[in-house]
């Protein structure tokens, strides 16, 4: 079992591109999530996925978007990069009952100049 | 929204020295999560706690959930260079929607 893969691992985007960060988990887990780190501010929730087709907001949504078209894929879109994304992202899943356990990505650092 | 505050932000220890890090929520919890993250690396489960007062041991590791279920804690006996990283708290209400984390310990480790 690969886990929880991200791609890509490492990005630089110029302000006003677009871009999509894919995650992939062999687990098949129902919940999915999407989190943003920034230095001294831990992890903060930016959209969630509690199974194929559906999504829901988390802490900070704005300037993202996801889908959930596969049940193993977790997509997260930038329409229009800006330098207060420059963050690095985590993706995690879970199972639905019981063990609460996330299990994480290897992350992607995304770099807006 | 729920906050849940983690302190202190750095701890600078003697390698053999104890640790502990702090972890208090701004509402009643399901349960709480603790995670590790080594510099460079993503966040990896140690342990969850779900009910009031409860206390976990992990080797050296010691977890402690509050009775009001608001509050925990994780302590190292005599630690080693290999406890070194940020680890962090993890709030859970539950249900599917994600975890509230704190802004993580980081624990550095003077041989």
């Amino acid at each position: 079992n690969a886990g929880v893969t991200q791609t890509p691992k490492f990005r630089v985007l110029k302000t006003g591109q677009s871009m999509t960060l894919l995650c992939a988990q062999d687990m098949n887990h129902e919940y999915m999530y999407w989190y943003r780190q920034d230095p001294g501010m831990g992890l903060r929730l930016i959209h969630y996925s509690v199974g194929e087709g559906t999504t829901a907001k988390g802490e900070v949504p704005d300037g993202y978007n996801v889908s959930r078209l596969k049940k193993q894929n977790f997509l997260l879109g930038l329409e229009s990069a800006a330098p207060s994304q420059t963050s690095v992202y985590f993706c995690a899943s879970r199972i639905t009952h019981g063990n609460y356990e996330q299990y994480f990505g290897p992350g992607t650092r995304l770099t807006v100049t | 929204g729920q906050q849940v505050m983690q302190i202190p932000q750095y701890q600078h220890v003697q390698e053999g020295e104890d640790f502990t890090t702090y972890c208090n929520s701004s509402t009643t919890l399901s349960n709480i999560q603790w995670y590790k993250q080594r510099p460079g690396g993503h966040p990896v489960f140690l342990i969850q706690l779900v009910k009031s007062g409860e206390v976990k041991k992990q080797k050296r590791l010691t977890f402690q959930f509050g009775e009001a279920k608001k509050n925990s804690s994780l302590h190292i006996t005599a630690t080693q260079t290999t406890d070194v990283g940020t680890y962090f708290c993890a709030g859970g209400r539950g249900g599917a929607d994600g975890l509230t984390f704190g802004k993580g310990t980081h624990l550095i480790i003077q041989p």
